[in-house]
C-alpha cells in the first residue's frame, strides 16, 4: 500500500513557464513533508519542506503547497529552469522528523525545454 | 564539512554470493538510514541506525542486515543475493534528535548488479 504517491511520472514544461508537481498521501499521521531533487548518478538532495500546521512554505523559487484535507501537496517552480530538469520525489517521515524512515513516492521526472 | 560518502560507487555480483556496502555520515551526524532504489518500487527504506542500534526497519526480508560502528559509519549486507536485489542502495545521515525533523543527506549511492 503506497502511503505517498505522484501519479505522474513525468512533466515537460518551457523554460520561463510554471512547474507544478504533484503528490497525494494516504497516511493522516503524516506531519511532515519534504520535496527532494535527484539528477541522474547522484543521492536526493533536499529542496523544500512543510509542517502540517503550514499550508504553504516558500524558497526563492520553489512553493510548497499543503492540503491537508485532500491529503494533498504540490510544489510550484516558478519560472522553470532547464538546470531543474531532474527527477523530484516526494516524501514524508514515518514515525515523525526525528527518525530517519522517510517514506517517498515514486518520483516524477521534470524536463525543462529551452 | 564534507558529505556522506559510499563505497564502492559499483558493484556487480552473481545470484547466491553475498556483498557488503559501507557508508560513512557527515561528521556529528549518529543517524544512518539505507535506502534501496529500484524502477519498480521507487526509494524504499530499508532500516535506521542511531547509535550503533538498530532504531526502524522496513519491511525486507532477513537477508538484508546492517550495523553501525561506534564512530557512526554503517555497512548494510545482502545475503543470498538474487536477481531483484539490483538496484541503487542510497545511505543518509542525520543529527537524529528526537523533537524536530531532522533533515536527511544522501550519498551518491552504490549501484549493485547481480548476474
Amino acid at each position: 500500500d503506497q502511503q505517498v504517491k505522484q501519479n505522474s511520472p513525468s512533466l515537460s514544461v518551457q523554460e520561463g513557464r510554471i512547474s507544478i508537481l504533484n503528490c497525494d498521501y494516504t497516511n493522516s499521521m503524516f506531519d511532515y513533508f519534504l520535496w527532494y531533487k535527484k539528477y541522474p548518478a547522484e543521492g536526493p538532495t533536499f529542496l523544500i519542506s512543510i509542517s502540517s500546521i503550514k499550508d504553504k512554505n516558500e524558497d526563492g523559487r520553489f512553493t510548497v503547497f499543503l492540503n491537508k484535507s485532500a491529503k494533498h501537496l504540490s510544489l510550484h517552480i516558478v519560472p522553470s529552469q532547464p538546470g531543474d530538469s531532474a527527477v523530484y520525489f516526494c516524501a514524508a517521515p514515518l514515525y515523525g522528523g526525528s527518525q530517519g524512515n522517510l517514506i517517498f513516492g515514486k518520483g516524477t521526472k521534470l524536463s525543462v525545454k529551452p | 564539512k564534507a558529505g556522506v560518502t559510499q563505497t564502492p560507487r559499483y558493484l556487480i555480483k552473481t545470484r547466491g554470493q553475498q556483498v557488503t556496502l559501507s557508508c560513512s555520515p557527515i561528521s556529528g551526524h549518529r543517524s544512518v538510514s539505507w535506502y534501496q532504489q529500484t524502477p519498480g518500487q521507487g526509494l524504499q527504506f530499508l532500516f535506521e541506525y542511531f547509535s550503533e542500534t538498530q532504531r526502524n526497519k522496513g519491511n525486507f526480508p532477513g537477508r538484508f542486515s546492517g550495523r553501525q560502528f561506534s564512530n557512526s559509519r554503517s555497512e548494510m549486507n545482502v545475503s543470498t543475493l538474487e536477481l531483484g536485489d539490483s538496484a541503487l542502495y542510497l545511505c543518509a545521515s542525520s543529527m537524529g534528535l528526537a523533537g524536530f525533523y531532522n533533515e536527511q543527506f544522501f550519498g551518491p549511492g552504490t549501484r549493485l548488479t547481480v548476474l
